[in-house]
């Protein structure tokens, strides 16, 4: 069965600081990857997302991610957090062939001034 | 482009009353997704349409929560009698048919049962 770990619950930097929110999945085949932010009293947006190919993905709002299969990661980057990047952030994994996203439980980011 | 729309975007009710829930995906999406998301954790997939038939509803706690997509299109998610442990957002999302197509989230209903 899928299933998605996010290990760290909250994540304080200071703006202008580079950003890493990790991200681990269990599935047996090659998974395809997403990442959402949701901001506060807001739906989820996605990121950026993995089906195949180049393994280091970029995506909206200056954020990178990187597939690495050998250590069955999905890691968010950026190298420079501004104070909107304040909000919770949520790896999801999906089957191939099928719709259903496993979402993690989120990681909460707050950026200092 | 006209995202999701949910509606109410708040509700609070009593335990054993029951409630409803209104989503109008974007135009044009074939697929429809209801998520229940609990203070503290993901959103988890409660039932999802490919157009007006249901494709998987294996967590959808059928004793108490139904859903509907009439006419491929808008679709109401209900919960009769509500308990204490659904007070959750509930969040609708669309996207075209493929699963390869990004879902698109509305903004959600937050549900407080007292």
């Amino acid at each position: 069965a899928q299933s998605v770990t996010q290990p760290d619950i909250h994540i304080t930097v200071s703006e202008g600081a580079s950003l890493e929110l990790r991200c681990n999945y269990s599935y047996g085949a090659t998974p395809y990857l997403f990442w959402y932010v949701q901001s506060p009293g807001q739906g989820l947006q996605l990121l950026l997302k993995y089906f195949s190919g180049d393994t280091l993905v970029q995506g909206i709002k200056g954020f990178e991610a990187e597939f690495k299969r050998s250590q069955s990661s999905f890691n968010l980057r950026k190298p420079s957090v501004h104070w909107s990047d304040a909000a919770e952030y949520f790896c999801a994994v999906g089957a191939s062939g099928t719709y259903k996203y496993i979402f993690g439980t989120g990681t909460r980011l707050k950026v200092l001034a | 482009e006209a995202g999701v729309a949910q509606s109410p975007r708040y509700k609070i009710i009593e335990k054993r009353q029951s409630v409803a829930f209104w989503c109008n995906p974007i135009s044009g999406h074939a697929t429809l997704y209801w998520y229940q998301q609990i203070l503290g954790q993901g959103p988890k997939l409660l039932i999802q349409f490919q157009n007006n038939g249901v494709v998987d509803d294996s967590q959808l706690p059928k004793d108490r929560f139904s859903a509907e997509r009439l006419k491929g299109v808008d679709s109401t998610l209900k919960i009769q009698p509500a308990k204490l442990e659904d007070s959750a957002v509930y969040l609708c999302a669309s996207s075209l048919a493929s699963h390869q197509d990004t879902q698109y989230f509305g903004p959600g209903t937050r549900l407080t049962v007292l």
